[in-house]
């Protein structure tokens, strides 16, 4: 069965350090995978986007992530937090099957940015 | 462009209450989408519509019923609330179908059944 693993429920970091978000996956067959941001009280935001062309995927405010096949990967980068990157982040599958492509959500990653 | 737009923001229901959430998107989407978002957790997909008049079941349907008369508009149905709906309700449209296009979230309804 398909699935998401985000592997840490919360990430503190300092403004201006380096931001992992970790996220593994399962499936069957070569995935579409998201990457999307949620502020307080606002509606999910797509980040990037990876299906099947370069495994290296640049997206908005300055972050990317890596398809990385053998490890059945998708972290999540960016080289320099800023105040304004806290929020939760949200890996997504998409999957076929039961007659229409559904987005499986993993749990989240709350970012924290310290001063 | 509004993009999505959802209302409610919040609403308090009572156990066996009605109402509808409504979700309407200006960017001519043929497909739209209802999630419900519980603590801690990702989302997940209520129902979902590829056109007006065509609709169909997602992972959870089960206590929710929409309808899709127009493009634009895709509202939520709650029938006899029950507390296991306390949830952030998303609305989402696309223009293609999920897995190779971007879906544009709505800001959510925030929903408590006492």
């Amino acid at each position: 069965a398909q699935s998401v693993t985000q592997l840490d429920s919360h990430v503190s970091v300092s403004e201006g350090t380096p931001v992992l978000l970790r996220c593994n996956y399962s499936s069957s067959y070569s995935p579409s995978l998201f990457w999307y941001v949620q502020h307080p009280n606002k509606g999910l935001q797509l980040l990037l986007k990876y299906t099947s062309a370069a495994t290296l995927v640049k997206g908005i405010n300055g972050f990317e992530a890596e398809f990385k096949k053998s490890e059945t990967s998708f972290h999540l980068t960016k080289p320099s937090a800023h105040m304004s990157d806290a929020a939760e982040y949200f890996c997504v599958v998409s999957v076929r099957g039961g007659g229409y492509n559904k987005l499986i959500f993993g749990a989240g990653t709350r970012l924290a940015v310290h001063p | 462009n509004a993009g999505v737009t959802q209302t409610p923001k919040f609403r308090i229901l009572k156990i066996g209450q009605s109402m509808t959430l409504q979700c309407a998107q200006d960017m001519n989407h043929n497909y739209m989408y209802w999630y419900r978002q519980d603590p801690g957790m990702g989302l997940k997909l209520i129902y979902y519509s590829v056109g007006a008049g065509i609709t169909d079941k997602g992972e959870v349907p089960n206590g929710y019923n929409v309808s899709r008369s127009t493009t634009e508009d895709f509202p939520l149905r709650l029938e006899l609330a029950a507390p296991s709906q306390t949830s952030v309700y998303f609305c989402a449209s696309s223009y293609l179908p999920l897995d190779s296009d971007t879906q544009y979230f709505g800001p959510g309804t925030r929903l408590t059944v006492l």
